[in-house]
């Protein structure tokens, strides 16, 4: 069975500091697609970054990067420059072609404090 | 790109009632999704729709959820006889393939007396 963990429930970070939450998952497939949202308060689920696993290089999108380890099963994402927009919910979510539903780990809370 | 758009936003209802929420997706997006999300927790797959064809449905929905697509554009959620367990909040998404990203809207908020 495919599954997504993420090991840390709450973080926290100084506004323009860095952070990195981190995301493991499982499976067997070799082809699949790795993403992370984002959910602010109260707020709509949108779409942080996104990565294939046939790409060797790490995915970037402006703040925030990926750190892809295919061998090891990781997915961790970096934020930088931290800024109070950035608190919410991040959850990581995986697909392979064998199932036609994103798999979702549990989400880390995040509080950027000023 | 006007997003997904879901209807209505809060819905307060009492135990044993009907309710039927609406979900209109991304235009040119043919693949539709459900999710059911409670406090703290990650979505929680429901059901799934290419154009108007249900093509998977979670064994954890009982047979009291019926999803629809009738036209392949936007898709009805209907829950019978409501119980307080689904309090949550559903979630539409879609996208324009399985592999590519899904865009959410903003929910509808089910509340059972």
């Amino acid at each position: 069975a495919q599954t997504v963990t993420q090991s840390q429930p709450e973080m926290s970070v100084q506004e323009a500091e860095t952070v990195t939450l981190s995301c493991t998952y499982d499976t067997s497939e070799s082809n699949y697609y790795l993403f992370w949202y984002k959910q602010p308060p109260s707020r709509q689920m949108i779409l942080v970054i996104r990565q294939e696993a046939y790409k060797q290089q790490n995915a970037t999108e402006n703040r925030f990067s990926v750190n892809f380890q295919k061998a090891a099963k990781s997915f961790s994402l970096k934020i930088s420059d931290s800024q109070l927009g950035d608190t919410a919910m991040y959850f990581c979510a995986f697909y392979a072609g064998n199932n036609r539903k994103l798999i979702w780990g549990l989400g880390t809370s995040l509080a950027v404090n000023p | 790109d006007t997003g997904v758009s879901q209807d209505p936003r809060h819905k307060i209802t009492k135990r044993g009632q009907n309710v039927t929420f609406r979900c209109d997706p991304i235009s040119e997006h043919n693949r539709l999704y459900w999710y059911r999300q409670t406090l703290g927790q990650g979505p929680e797959f429901l059901t799934y729709f290419q154009n108007e064809a249900q093509l998977e449905k979670s064994r954890l929905l009982s047979d009291r959820f019926s999803a629809e697509r009738p036209k392949g554009s936007f898709s009805t959620l209907e829950i019978q006889r409501t119980e307080q367990g689904d309090s949550a909040m559903y979630l539409c998404a879609s996208s324009l393939a399985d592999n590519q990203p899904q865009h959410f809207g903003d929910g509808t908020r089910l509340s059972i007396l």
